[in-house]
This record gives structure tokens, C-alpha cells and sequence, in this order.
């Protein structure tokens, strides 16, 4: 089945460095590819998606790209604040060659803590 | 425009009671969706709806019911609560055929003591 799989956390560092989170996904079909993040008790919000191969998503600084070759989507940001802190999901709908979008799947989640 | 609404916040129920998790969305958004999440586990997909009247169990149902008579609102129905339900919960909701990913509560924190 679909499947998501993201770096474990914490990452930690500290304000302008470059940040990478690896994200790899297993999917049959066509899946679009979503980042969520998740500020401190709050709810998740989209940070960017890409719906087919070799398209880049960006917003707020942030990137990723999907590479179908390796199954990736790697979100990254080339410096970073102390209000980036926050848990970032990356997450998949399959979608089939009939062309219907599965249910979101959700990697475990990474936390990120940027110090200043 | 309000999103997607959750209540309450926050909940504390003690073991066997029972209780309901309201969600509503303004976005005439035909699927909606209730998530948990555990502690470095992410989220697990409890049910969804694809419109009224339609539902489907998720991942993980077991100890969790859901209706959907109108478009808007998608209760999430707990009838014996048990420690192990300890969680957040959030709604989410999406257009069929939209492409842009899901909106989501702001979730409720609930304990089972």
C-alpha cells in the first residue's frame, strides 16, 4: 500500500542555516505530494504541494521537489528563523490510473527547533 | 469565512463515558475526514465522508462512529471511552477533485482518565 516515510526528529539548529528534511514515499499510480507544518498547538496547515513528477513546490522560503526516479520529496529552506520552529508532515494522496485521489497519508512527522 | 470548526478544545472524560466531537466546514467541501494523533506516530485516519450519507472506516474505527447528515457537519461519535483514545483529533475537509491538499481544525485534545 502507500506509504510515507520521513526523517526522525528533532532536528535542531540554529537561525540562517540550511535545512533538509528527507521525505520518500511508496505509491502506486500517480500521488500528489503535499509538506504540512504544524505550529504549537495548532492544527496543520498545506506549506506547499507538487501534483506530478520533476514540479517544485515552494512557499514561505521553503522548497521541495518531485523526484519520481527516487521516490522523494525533500523539503528544504536555505535559512532558517526561529519562527520555522514547528512540526512539518510530509504526506501523499494516491491516485490511481483511473484517475481518483486516495485519502491522505501522513509521514510520522519531523520536528524542527531553530534556535536563535 | 470560518475554515473548518472544531468542538470542543479541550476534553477530559473518564473511562465508559461517552462522548461526541463536533466539526463543521463553510466551504461546501464534499470530503471530510476525522484524523488522531499520537505522539510521534502522526496521523491515523479514523473515517471518512465523501458526502452526506456516505461514510467509510479509515485506518484505525474501532471505538468510533460517525454520521454525516448534511454537508457541513461531520460528528465524531465516541461511545466507551478508553485510556487508549487518549489523543488529538482533527477534522479535515477537501473538494473532490481538488488537488490542493486538505483543510484542517484546529483539533481537540482529549484524555481518558
Amino acid at each position: 500500500g502507500n506509504s510515507v516515510t520521513q526523517m526522525e526528529g528533532p532536528v535542531t539548529l540554529s537561525e540562517e542555516a540550511f535545512l533538509t528534511i528527507n521525505c520518500t514515499y511508496t505509491a502506486t499510480g500517480y500521488p500528489s505530494l503535499f509538506w504540512y507544518v504544524q505550529y504549537p498547538g495548532e492544527g496543520l496547515q498545506l506549506l506547499l504541494k507538487a501534483t506530478k513528477a520533476d514540479d517544485k513546490g515552494s512557499n514561505k522560503g521553503f522548497e521541495a521537489t518531485y523526484r519520481k526516479e527516487t521516490t522523494s520529496f525533500h523539503l528544504e529552506k536555505g535559512s532558517v528563523q526561529v519562527s520555522d520552529s514547528a512540526v512539518y508532515f510530509c504526506a501523499l494522496t494516491g491516485r490511481d490510473y483511473g484517475g481518483s485521489q486516495g485519502n491522505l497519508i501522513f509521514g510520522k512527522g519531523t520536528k524542527l527547533s531553530v534556535k536563535p | 469565512n470560518a475554515g473548518v470548526t472544531q468542538t470542543p478544545k479541550f476534553r477530559i472524560l473518564k473511562i465508559g463515558q461517552s462522548m461526541t466531537l463536533q466539526c463543521t466546514q463553510d466551504m461546501n467541501h464534499n470530503y471530510m475526514y476525522w484524523y488522531r494523533q499520537d505522539p510521534g506516530m502522526g496521523l491515523k485516519l479514523i473515517y471518512y465522508s465523501v458526502g452526506a450519507g456516505i461514510t467509510d472506516k479509515g485506518e484505525v474505527p474501532n471505538g468510533y462512529n460517525v454520521s454525516r447528515s448534511t454537508t457541513e457537519d461531520f460528528p465524531l461519535r465516541l461511545e466507551l471511552a478508553a485510556p487508549s483514545q487518549t489523543s488529538v483529533y482533527f477534522c479535515a475537509s477537501r473538494l473532490q477533485g481538488e488537488d490542493y491538499g486538505y483543510t484542517f481544525g484546529s483539533g481537540t485534545r482529549l484524555t481518558v482518565v
